[in-house]
């Protein structure tokens, strides 16, 4: 397995624009997460999903935050429109059922909006 | 609200002696904690773990000890060596399966 797959890795934009990060989860796994890395808060939680429904987005900053996950395979977070303060590194997990062996992280998406 | 804290941003040992990182957390419904170690450029990969019926787990050179009374974990990488410089984060679940992290604690262990 190729374990999670997150794209872009980098990804540069303008104030305002709209942002779209992906990302594909292991197979099999049942629940999906999307975290935000920061300097000053660390990794937050934003929204995560149980077979591709969403279970809890209190994390989400604002309702310029997106998220959506139409299958078992793929999830996409997106910001409209991004601003400066937006950029950080966002990081999609996946895991199956009880935390035996924690979370799969992807690589994760490095947003900077300038 | 940051339910699990990291306190210390860094901490610096050499290579050999222990390192001993601190979380602690607030939220007394939290069941099962987890370390994860992140390289630059990487996501975080899963270290160790812990369930609340436990006071301590051990793997290898690394032990996270559990103190439910003070709400208190910490991790133990006994020897340390080069290849463990990363930052850790802490990580706490209640069963609804909902992970919270730490801001996590940049580990450098010089040669």
């Amino acid at each position: 397995d190729a374990g999670v797959i997150q794209s872009p890795r980098h990804e540069v934009t303008e104030m305002g624009q709209e942002v779209t990060l992906r990302c594909k989860p292991i197979s099999g796994h049942d629940y999906l997460f999307w975290y935000r890395q920061t300097m000053m808060r660390g990794l937050e939680l934003l929204i995560y999903f149980n077979n591709n429904v969403p279970i809890d987005d209190s994390g989400m900053p604002e309702d310029r935050f997106s998220a959506k996950m139409p299958n078992a395979s793929f999830s996409t977070l997106k910001i409209q429109p991004s601003e400066p303060r937006d950029s950080a590194v966002y990081f999609c997990a996946s895991s199956f059922g009880v935390l035996d062996y924690g979370y799969t992280f992807g690589s994760g998406t490095r947003l900077t909006v300038v | 609200d940051q339910q699990v804290k990291q306190n210390s941003p860094s901490l610096s040992v050499q290579e050999g002696r222990i390192s001993i990182l601190n979380c602690d957390y607030t939220n007394s419904m939290f069941d099962y904690f987890l370390w994860y170690k992140k390289y630059p450029a990487e996501g975080p990969t899963f270290l160790i773990s812990i369930s609340s019926i436990k006071d301590k787990n051990e793997d290898g050179r690394f032990t996270v000890f559990l103190n439910k009374s003070a709400k208190h974990l910490s991790l133990h990488i006994v020897p340390s060596q080069p290849g463990d410089s990363a930052v850790y984060f802490c990580a706490a679940s209640a069963q609804n399966n909902d992970m919270r992290f730490g801001a996590g604690t940049r580990l450098t262990v010089k040669p």
